[in-house]
């Protein structure tokens, strides 16, 4: 039981390149979610999914796009990456116990746009 | 949601107690209480979370007035290992978006030995 997986741990990209960041969970979660976080600041919340097929903006959608084929895999993708989306991405996936929502998170990729 | 409050900063030393306030005095009834932490370069991690009463897990306790308008986590022993930043997240566990979690700064606890 692996828990929450995140590919690639580290990466740098050139402005204007594009890139996808793979989410897999094995515990069977319904709800996946991309987060971000910058150096001073919590997370924000960029896109979720409340089901395999499904996905929804968060606070910081623009410059990413997403995918949610399977219901073990939530794909965070950017089309053409801007220095400003430097930054630690973590998912994670939830799932409900005594009545409330618990997420758990992955370990981060932490990514570079130059 | 109920916004939280909690001081940007706490000391603890090894081996004692680790008391984190966190003040949430606008809370509604249907809203649950979470904690989370992070540790350095690390993904958050799930602690605990009530609605009412007292809970207490092999993490820590949580400890939640009676009219809800505050809580406290604590941690019984403190290990060095504990030193993270805490996120208080208040909640409701009804409605449409009741799954998204917003993080606000937290408190960084610092354990010294």
């Amino acid at each position: 039981n692996a828990g929450v997986t995140q590919t690639p741990k580290f990466r740098v990209l050139k402005t204007g390149q594009s890139m996808t960041l793979l989410c897999a969970q094995d515990m069977n979660h319904e709800y996946m979610y991309w987060y971000r976080q910058d150096p001073g600041m919590g997370l924000r919340l960029i896109h979720y999914s409340v089901g395999e097929g499904t996905t929804a903006k968060g606070e910081v959608p623009d410059g990413y796009n997403v995918s949610r084929l399977k219901k073990q895999n939530f794909l965070l993708g950017l089309e053409s990456a801007a220095p400003s989306q430097t930054s630690v991405y973590f998912c994670a996936s939830s799932y409900r116990v005594s009545g409330a929502n618990v997420l758990t998170f992955g370990a981060g990729s932490r990514l570079t746009v130059l | 949601d109920a916004k939280t409050t909690q001081p940007p900063s706490m000391d603890c030393a090894e081996g004692r107690a680790a008391n984190l306030p966190c003040n949430h005095s606008t809370i509604s009834g249907n809203e649950y209480v979470y904690w989370y932490r992070q540790i350095h370069s690390q993904g958050p991690q799930y602690i605990i979370h009530g609605l009412k009463n007292n809970e207490t897990n092999e993490m820590a306790s949580l400890i939640i007035t009676e009219d809800r308008k505050s809580s406290t986590l604590i941690l019984p022993h403190a290990t060095l290992r504990d030193t993270a930043v805490y996120y208080c997240i208040v909640k409701s566990n009804s409605g449409g978006s009741n799954y998204k979690l917003t993080f606000g700064k937290g408190t960084l606890l610092t354990v010294n030995p």
